[in-house]
């Protein structure tokens, strides 16, 4: 099983203000990485797939970047709507897992 | 516009079976893969299972393997999981979600039915 592991396990930062998330995979592998975005209350949100590329609608503020076993997610400049928790996961082989979690809250 | 809604849970004690159903609609259901994810309260988001559009594949975590059984019925656009001697681990709202494409990633969620084991 690969395991992730994402860091911070919380992340306070201003609107306005660069964030940058890491996920280390336990093996490594290429490009097979997603990233989520979960607010309490609703379902989780696609952002990012195959380490980089960007899911429909998703702003441009929105980035993915890195390969196995260093992946990174970075939102340039974070809008009030961005405080949430983000998930790295991912599908290079079954069983198919998450990180841990990353919570971004307001500073 | 494209729509996962679940149901079937509900409180149940342990060792007790539950069965969640997934309605889909606004896409072709039959084409796609489909999963099923948990979280528990508290804690973060658990991959449960995997079905391919045929059913000719399915996969299942090492939590779950044995107990539950995720299945589909293509003519009623619907995705199953069967739950079987339920712990008090598999607490959590329980999400179905749709395989993105030819990437096991999932573009499109449910909003979560709760199943509470509760003794």
């Amino acid at each position: 099983e690969i395991v992730l592991t994402q860091s911070p396990g919380t992340l306070s930062l201003s609107p306005g203000e660069r964030a940058t998330l890491s996920c280390r995979a336990s093996q490594s592998f290429t490009s097979d990485l997603a990233w989520y975005q979960h607010k309490p209350g609703q379902a989780p949100r696609l952002l990012i797939y195959g380490a980089s590329s960007r899911a429909t609608d998703i702003p441009d503020r929105f980035s993915g970047s890195g390969s196995g076993p260093d992946f990174t997610l970075t939102i340039s400049r974070l809008e009030p709507e961005d405080f949430a928790v983000y998930y790295c996961q991912q599908y290079a082989s079954s069983p198919y897992t998450f990180g841990q979690g990353t919570k971004l809250e307001i500073k | 516009q494209v729509h996962l809604v679940e149901s079937g849970g509900g409180v149940v004690q342990p060792g007790g079976s539950l069965r969640l159903s997934c309605a889909a609609s606004g896409f072709t259901f039959s084409i796609y893969g489909m999963h099923w994810v948990r979280q528990a309260p508290g804690k973060g988001l658990e991959w449960v299972a995997y079905i391919k559009y045929d059913e000719s594949i399915k996969y299942y975590g090492d939590s779950v393997k044995g107990r539950f059984t995720i299945s589909r019925d293509n003519s009623k656009n619907t995705l199953y999981l069967q739950m079987n001697s339920l712990r008090a681990e598999d607490m959590a709202v329980y999400y179905c979600a749709k395989k993105f494409g030819n990437y096991d990633a999932f573009d499109v969620w449910g909003q979560g039915t709760m199943v509470t084991v509760f003794s």
